[in-house]
Formats: C-alpha cells, structure tokens, sequence
C-alpha cells in the first residue's frame, strides 16, 4: 500500500549546522510533497512544499530537494537555530484524483545552543 | 482572516460512547480533510470531504463518519469509542486539488 518512510527518526545538531531529513515514498502517481514543522503541543505548520514537476525549491534557509526516479525527496535546514525545534513531517499526496496526504512518522530535530 | 478552528479542544469520553467533533475552514477553503495522530505518530488521513460528500477514505472502521455543511464546516463523528481511539484528531482545510493544507489545533480525545 501507499506508504512515507521518514529517516532519521530523531536528529540532533549544533547550532549553525545544517539539519537534513529524507523521506522516500511509495506511490508513483505522488506528485505535490509538502513538509510540516509541529512544535510541541501546537497544530502542524506547512513550512515548504515541492511539485513533482521541480526537481529544488528554497526558502530561505530551507530547501527541499526531489528525486522522482528515486522516489526521495529531502529536507535542508541551513544555519539552525533553537526555534528550529520541533517534529517534522514529510508526507506525499496527489493533486489529482485522492488528494489524500500520507505522512512519514517524524523526525524529532534538537538543536543544541 | 480566521484560520481553521476546531471544537473542542479537548474531550474525555468513556468506551462505548459517541463523540462529535467539529471543523471550520480557513476563509476561501472548500475541502476539508480529517487526520488521526497517536501520540509520537505521524497525522493518518480518515477522509476529505468535497461539495458536502466524502472524497476519499483511509483505512478507518465505519466507526469514523463524518459530514461537510454547506457552508464547508464539517464534523468527525466516531462511535462506539474504544481506547484506541484516544489521540489528537486534526482537521484540514485546503482548496479543492489539496496543496498546501492548513490544519486546525486539532482536538485532544481521551476514551477512558
């Protein structure tokens, strides 16, 4: 079935370093992969997403990369920042058809002052 | 420009039980979607609805219903409570081909 592996499931990085989180997805009609950053107790925030149809998309200091052959798209997190804690999510869905999104199971991202 | 509200924030219910749980759109968003997350879980999708009719379902027990409003509120209705059932239910308004979703604070269930 349709299925988001998330990896790593806790990460831990130094303030000023850079933090990357992969996700590798199933479903090969997946074309719109949007990530969320949910802090503790609060609603998951959509912080960035990608179509299919580009293979990089920045923000600032976030980037996500895609890799459509390979079925892998990733988060980058560039000169982190305490704020930056929290739990990501990517997930994968359809902008045609479901429209459902499948989510990975979250990367916990600690960053040390 | 109100975001997604849900209601209630919290609910404690007894097993066997029924609960009704409530969603209001972000302003302009026609879909709304309604996502389970277990404690230390990623969110997993129940159903969308569209146009007041459900669109599309996860791999949620009957149990799980819900209904879209006219006015594109929507609500979440489980029966039968079990346990298991206690998580954080998270409500999702979107446009109609889904990009970027916005969710609600969500609502806090716990079946004792």
């Amino acid at each position: 079935g349709e299925n988001v592996e998330q990896h790593p499931s806790t990460l831990s990085v130094q303030e000023g370093d850079s933090a990357v989180i992969k996700c590798t997805y199933s479903d090969s009609a997946s074309n719109y992969f949007p990530w969320y950053k949910q802090e503790l107790g609060k609603r998951p925030q959509l912080i960035i997403d990608i179509r299919s149809n580009v293979g990089e998309k920045k923000d600032q200091r976030i980037a996500v990369t895609l890799n459509k052959t390979a079925k892998h798209f990733s988060l980058h997190i560039t000169e982190t920042q305490p704020e930056d804690s929290a739990v990501y999510f990517c997930a994968a869905g359809t902008t045609s058809g479901t429209y459902k999104y499948i989510f990975g199971t979250g990367t916990r991202l600690k960053v040390l002052a | 420009d109100a975001g997604v509200t849900q209601s209630p924030t919290h609910l404690i219910k007894t097993r066997g039980q029924q609960v009704t749980l409530r969603c209001s759109p972000k302003s302009g968003h026609d879909t709304v979607s309604w996502y389970q997350q277990a404690l230390g879980q990623g969110p997993q999708f129940i159903f969308q609805y569209y146009e007041e009719e459900e669109r599309q379902r996860g791999n949620f027990p009957d149990r799980f219903s819900g209904h879209q409003f006219p006015n594109y509120s929507s609500e979440l209705n489980v029966n039968a409570l079990l346990l298991g059932d206690s998580a954080l239910y998270l409500c999702a308004s979107s446009l109609p081909l889904g990009q970027g979703a916005f969710f609600g604070q969500g609502t806090r269930l716990t079946v004792v």
